[in-house]
Formats: C-alpha cells, structure tokens, sequence
C-alpha cells in the first residue's frame, strides 16, 4: 500500500488569504485526488489530478479557488485561495492503488484548516 | 434526497458486542460498495470492499450487500475497544467513472471496555 504525507497538518488562517497544502506519495501513481471533509458532512470530491494534464473538477469546485499542481508522479498541491470561514475543514490527498482497483484509495492523514 | 444515506451515530456498545453498521442508497448504477475505517486524526482506510449481493467475510468484519433493497451493511462481530472509529460506506460506478468514491456521512463507533 501507498504511504502518503501531508503539509501542513493544520493551520489557521486569516481570511482572504491562500493556503497551499502538499501531498507527498511514497511511489509512483497515474491518478490522485483531492478530497474536502467538512463537519458533519460526507467526504467530498473535489478534483482529480492527473500528471501532465489539467486537474478535472467536480461539480461545485472550481479551478480559480482550488488549483491544483501536479509536476510529477508522486507530489501534488492543492491551494485553497481567497478563503473565507466555509473553507474550514478537512482536505485529504488519496492515491488509487491495489488490486482492488481505482476504488481502493489510499488516503493521506489530512490537513486541517480553520479559516478565521 | 442525498445519493447515500448513512446514520451518524455516534453508537456506543460494550466490548464483545456485534455492531451493525448501514447505509441506503438511490443510485442503482453504483456498483462497488466499501467500507472505510477513519480513526481520530487520520485518512480513511479501506476496510473491505464488494461488488456483487451477498455476504463477503474478513476475520470478524462482514459486509453484506442488498442490490434489490438499495442496502448495504457491515457488521462486526465480537467487537474490541481499537475498533472504536469513524465507519464510512462509499459507492462507485463501474468503467471509467470508478475511482469517483461517493461517500455517506459516516457513523462514529465507541467500543466500550
């Protein structure tokens, strides 16, 4: 299985400020993917990063609030721009891996943000 | 109505009791159903996985899957104080649409010594 690491493990933030969290793999994969975790509420996709092309968003997210990088096969950033006390939360890198198949995601521990 | 219906708990048993975890779901095209085990302050990490109706056993986890129903279970037989965690079902379609996981709310578990 993956190892994955993420910076920062929290932080808090100031409003209208951007924050850029990185999301580190222990070995090459094709397809990560960036997730929101908010209170209460169900893990949410917000965006797909494939290595050499544009990241594809999911409905409700958009790119001039989340871009995303990702130069190679093991390291992507997600920066969470502009931001404002909704963007407080939980947002978790996982990679597809395993035979299982794309549904068996290995999901980094997470950065906590809170936006004040 | 939400894609996936998952009651949030929080659930509190004793140790050795059998827990039953569900969730309900609309979308007749989802055709994988996990389990994710999520503890404080970590990722979620896939407990079991299935695609077809019926039972599928790991150790003392057993997931069950009602396709008919729209209902999908995981239950934990005699059940320990390190199984005290968040439980997440998740959905997914079948081809190239897979890998888009779509989560319950999940359902906060305390094991109980």
């Amino acid at each position: 299985s993956a190892v994955i690491s993420q910076k920062p493990s929290r932080d808090i933030c100031q409003r209208g400020t951007s924050l850029t969290i990185q999301c580190q793999v222990d070995s090459q994969v094709t397809m990560m993917f960036w997730y929101r975790q908010q209170p209460g509420q169900s893990l949410t996709l917000i965006a797909t990063a494939n290595q050499g092309s544009e990241a594809t968003y999911e409905s409700g997210f958009v790119i001039d609030k989340f871009p995303i990088s990702r130069p190679n096969l093991t390291f992507s950033t997600l920066t969470v721009s502009n931001m404002s006390p909704e963007d407080s939360s939980i947002y978790l890198c996982s990679v597809e891996g395993g035979l299982a198949g794309a549904y068996e995601q290995y999901f980094g521990p997470g950065t906590r943000l809170t936006v004040t | 109505q939400k894609e996936v219906e998952q009651d949030p708990g929080p659930l509190s048993v004793p140790e050795g009791a059998i827990v039953s975890l569900n969730c309900t779901y609309s979308n007749s095209a989802f055709q994988y159903f996990m389990w994710y085990r999520q503890y404080s302050r970590k990722g979620p990490e896939l407990l079991m996985y299935t695609y077809s109706s019926g039972n599928k056993e790991d150790g003392r986890f057993t997931a069950q899957v009602d396709k008919s129903s729209k209902y999908i279970s995981l239950f934990i037989r005699d059940s320990q104080p390190s199984d005290s965690a968040t439980y997440l079902c998740a959905m997914s379609y079948s081809g190239a649409g897979s890998y888009q996981l779509t989560f319950g709310k999940g359902t906060k578990l305390s094991v109980i010594p």
